[in-house]
């Protein structure tokens, strides 16, 4: 079955350091999303992402955070320099459809900003 | 504002005892509510997909169904495996974003 893989599954990292995190989404999907949970807390929508261009972004999304799909198949989130409070699980998800589809999620990738 | 509420916080039931999850919203524009399940460390998984009121969906021992407000989320003979955080999203028919609720922590007690 086609899944949503992200990489890495943990990174620990110093606060000030730039951070790149991995997807590849499911490969038939048009639309991409990044999530982000903070321990304890609900999901939280970051941004959307189709047609090689952002296409809804949320006040959390700000000029600290960029994305890119840098070929056919992957599908990046940078953090240039993160704060103790970017500390989250970040997911990836595509899906196929914008209007009506449900979202498929990646298993994360748990980030520590220390 | 755009509301998605979900009770119980957390649930505990004997294996074999049905009970109900509940996901309230208050949105405008709702084009349609999601159940996932997620266990710890884990991205959610996609279960059922409601679109409009009166609907209901079933796999295995989940049945999802839909009113103007809310959506429950019901459990028969729940096993030990059924065990995860059940979250409710909903997407509107502006934007992209799916906006999640904080989810039921369900334990189920062999």
């Amino acid at each position: 079955e086609p899944e949503v893989t992200q990489t890495p599954s943990h990174q620990v990292t110093q606060m000030g350091q730039e951070v790149i995190l991995r997807c590849v989404p499911i490969s038939n999907h048009l639309y991409f999303y990044w999530y982000r949970q903070i321990l304890g807390q609900k999901v939280e929508f970051l941004v959307s992402f189709y047609n090689n261009e952002i296409s809804e972004k949320s006040e959390i999304f700000d000029d600290q955070f960029s994305v890119e799909r840098p070929d056919g198949s992957n599908f990046t989130l940078k953090i240039r320099s993160t704060k103790l409070e970017d500390s989250a699980m970040y997911f990836c998800a595509s899906s196929e459809d914008r209007g009506y589809g449900e979202l498929f999620f990646g298993e994360g990738s748990r980030l520590t900003v220390l | 504002e755009d509301q998605v509420t979900q009770s119980p916080e957390a649930l505990r039931l004997q294996e074999g005892e049905s009970s109900s999850l509940n996901c309230s919203y208050t949105v405008s524009g709702l084009r349609g509510l999601f159940w996932y399940r997620q266990d710890p460390g884990k991205g959610p998984e996609f279960l059922f997909t409601l679109y409009s009121a009166g609907e209901e969906k079933e796999k295995e021992r989940l049945k999802a169904t839909l009113t103007k407000k809310e959506s429950f989320l019901h459990i028969t003979a729940p096993k030990p495996e059924d065990s995860a955080t059940y979250l409710c999203a909903v997407k509107l028919y502006t934007g992209n974003q799916f906006y999640f609720g904080t989810g039921t922590s369900l334990t189920v007690i062999p």
